[in-house]
């Protein structure tokens, strides 16, 4: 049973502009959130987290917002760069530590 | 930031046969890892959760028998798919952190099983 989904396996942007990458859950005990990203051949890099007391993260360009009462989650990036082209995995955690992954949203950025 | 190596990164191997993996974290210690495996397109699973000195526990329909786990030290815990078969093809990923907040990825090991 999947408790993380990105419903959107890809999306494309054209440099410069906003990318948004969605995530729902569906398991009310998670309370921490992760974005991993992913180039082909490597294992996941920790990009942004968020904790369910807040509804926004920020660093640099990279933007986490969280609408508990929606389940949802976005994760933003202001401009989008080349080098943001890869897979991006939402990830959610409960009280043990674990994480649970969705399938991956492969952000192609255009120049 | 730190460090998590996997070894091999990538192994064919004849169907039957046993393979081990290795999963070292560089430049701290990890009394937790865990194990992961990913098809293709699909996102990362959990498969078990490696305690240094004690045994690992297995998410639900992950066979512990098929697939070994051992976390001798605070740096090393590895995987061991016994007599492989095609459909244990897969890449595996392991992850090393003390922290809820992050888990610091190895670069994975492609496993194909002839």
């Amino acid at each position: 049973d999947q408790q993380v989904k990105q419903n959107s396996p890809s999306l494309s942007v054209q440099e410069g502009r906003i990318s948004i990458l969605n995530c729902d859950y569906t398991n009310s005990m998670f309370d921490y959130f992760l974005w991993y990203k992913k180039y082909p051949a490597e294992g996941p890099t920790f990009l942004i987290s968020i904790s369910s007391i807040k509804d926004k993260n920020e660093d640099g360009r990279f933007t986490v917002f969280l609408n508990k009462s929606a389940k949802h989650l976005s994760l933003h990036i202001v401009p989008s760069q080349p080098g943001d082209s890869a897979v991006y995995f939402c990830a959610a955690s409960a009280y043990d530590y674990k994480l649970s992954f969705g399938a991956g949203t492969t952000v192609t950025v255009r120049a | 930031g730190a460090v998590v190596s996997q070894h091999p990164s990538w192994v064919i191997c004849k169907s039957g046969t046993s393979v081990k993996i290795e999963c070292r974290s560089l430049d701290f210690q990890a009394t937790t890892m865990f194990w992961y495996r990913q098809f293709p397109k699909q996102s990362l699973m959990l498969m078990a959760t490696s305690n240094e000195g004690s045994k690992a526990t297995y998410e639900q329909g992950v066979e512990k028998d098929k697939f070994l786990i051992n976390h001798a030290s605070l740096t090393l815990s590895t995987l061991t798919v016994t007599s492989a078969h095609p459909e244990d093809s897969s890449f595996y990923i392991c992850s090393a952190g003390g922290q809820r907040e992050t888990q610091y990825f190895g670069p994975g090991t492609r496993l194909l099983v002839l």
